[in-house]
């Protein structure tokens, strides 16, 4: 109950189009859903977060949709660049913002 | 420069040999936490401090052992290494506010043989 599905496992998009990676999770306890972005050699960094009580959240180029009945939320890329390719993770927490459970990942290429 | 650091960067051990993975922040956060990184399995906790003398085990501690005396740092003690061990470890802190989300240091990669 404490994990969070992840895919696709990698993906690869040209430039300019749109990259989309989508979590499930089953804990409805799960209050705070971040996306982490990790480039190689670094550590993961917080992309952009959204709560529940929100079905979407913009900044930039990132946006989160949620979907609380499906369990489900997706980090979508619009404008997809080179720079953009990384590994990105999805997390949830219950616990106020502490002990965060993360996705398997998912590598992103984006081609020139 | 806030940052989580994290040493050494890179280990060779054999096993069965002992060793300590450091980690201090210099954010004065509350909250600091292991994950070990394995292709296909993600980020999986270690263990996770709340607060000074205040540690709990996260998803995978067996092997491993931490302690936190002072608020900034976080060590990570592997009292007799194996090979399963083989990983890319990363240290972690926070403060309580969530939106914050967690401050990663850059990372160790430790190679049991």
């Amino acid at each position: 109950q404490q994990q969070v599905k992840q895919s696709p496992q990698s993906l690869i998009v040209q430039k300019g189009g749109i990259s989309i990676i989508n979590c499930a999770y089953e804990n409805t306890a799960f209050d705070y859903f971040p996306w982490y972005q990790q480039f190689p050699g670094k550590g993961p960094a917080l992309l952009i977060a959204i709560r529940p009580d929100v079905s979407e959240k913009k900044e930039g180029r990132f946006t989160i949709s949620f979907n609380k009945s499906a369990k489900q939320f997706s980090l979508h890329i619009m404008d997809s660049q080179p720079g953009d390719s990384a590994t990105y993770f999805c997390a949830a927490t219950d616990n106020y913002g502490q002990n965060f459970v993360f996705g398997p990942g998912t590598r992103l290429s984006v081609l020139p | 420069e806030a940052q989580v650091t994290q040493n050494p960067r890179y280990l060779i051990t054999v096993t069965g040999k002992k060793l300590t993975v450091t980690c201090s922040q210099n954010m004065n956060h509350e909250y600091m936490s292991w994950y070990r990184q394995d292709p296909g399995l993600g980020l999986r906790q270690i263990y996770y401090s709340m607060n000074v003398e205040v540690t709990d085990k996260g998803d995978v501690p067996e092997g491993y052992k931490v302690s936190r005396k002072e608020k900034r740092n976080f060590p990570l003690i592997l009292e007799s290494p194996s090979p399963n061990q083989t990983s890319l470890y990363f240290c972690a802190s926070s403060p309580w506010d969530s939106s914050a989300g967690y401050t990663f240091g850059s990372g160790t990669r430790l190679t049991v043989v």
